[in-house]
């Protein structure tokens, strides 16, 4: 099955710096990339997703970038904010195979940005 | 449009019970998904549900277990609870139709004594 490794497991910059946040997945078949922010005590929720047939993608301060020969893809923010402090997770799955519907999540990044 | 939900928000239990937790999707999705949070750990996939059938299962033991209604909203069977099972189990629901994107409740937080 798909196996998604996360690194790093914590980050911490300051607040303007750039913050990155690296994925692999090792099942070629997946094609679709989605990334979650978890607040402490809050629901996650997707911030950015990306599919197999583009290598970028970016909305505002936030971009995934995805290199599939290498399968690997990494979020990059920008201009970082103290309220992007969060955890990170990163998933992958192949949409339309049969394993439709099963997100295999990355272990999490915890985001610290300093004031 | 409201979210998915999720009821309770905390159950504690006692090795050897059995939890039943509750999930609404968002009004029109079809599929729900379970995924349970251990401290400290990502999300593991549990369950897909899709048009009340059961689609898909993680690397669980059949212990857990649910069910779609045909309302779509689903329920998460644990039985002989275990302390490991302690976690937050979150649930997720999608639109079926051209998108991808799982939108997740709140969470059901498990504690096994």
């Amino acid at each position: 099955g798909e196996n998604v490794e996360q690194h790093p497991s914590t980050l911490s910059v300051q607040e303007g710096d750039s913050a990155v946040i690296k994925c692999t997945y090792s099942d070629s078949a997946s094609n679709y990339f989605p990334w979650y922010k978890q607040e402490l005590g809050k629901r996650p929720q997707l911030i950015i997703d990306i599919r197999s047939n583009v290598g970028e993608k970016k909305d505002q301060r936030i971009a995934v970038t995805l290199n599939k020969t290498a399968k690997h893809f990494s979020l990059h923010i920008t201009e970082t904010q103290p309220e992007d402090s969060a955890v990170y997770f990163c998933a992958a799955t192949n949409a339309g195979g049969t394993s439709y519907g099963k997100l295999t999540f990355g272990q999490g990044t915890i985001l610290t940005v300093h004031p | 449009e409201a979210g998915v939900t999720q009821s309770p928000t905390h159950l504690i239990k006692t090795r050897g019970q059995q939890a039943t937790l509750r999930c609404s999707p968002i009004s029109g999705h079809t599929s729900v998904y379970w995924y349970q949070q251990a401290l400290g750990l990502g999300l593991q996939f549990l369950l897909w549900y899709d048009e009340g059938e059961e689609r898909n299962r993680g690397n669980f033991p059949p212990r857990f277990s649910g069910r779609q209604f045909p309302n779509y909203s689903s329920e998460l069977n644990v039985n002989a609870l275990e302390l490991e099972d302690s976690a937050l189990y979150l649930c997720a629901s999608r639109d079926k139709r051209g998108r991808d994107t799982q939108y997740f409740g709140p969470g059901t937080r498990l504690t096994v004594l």
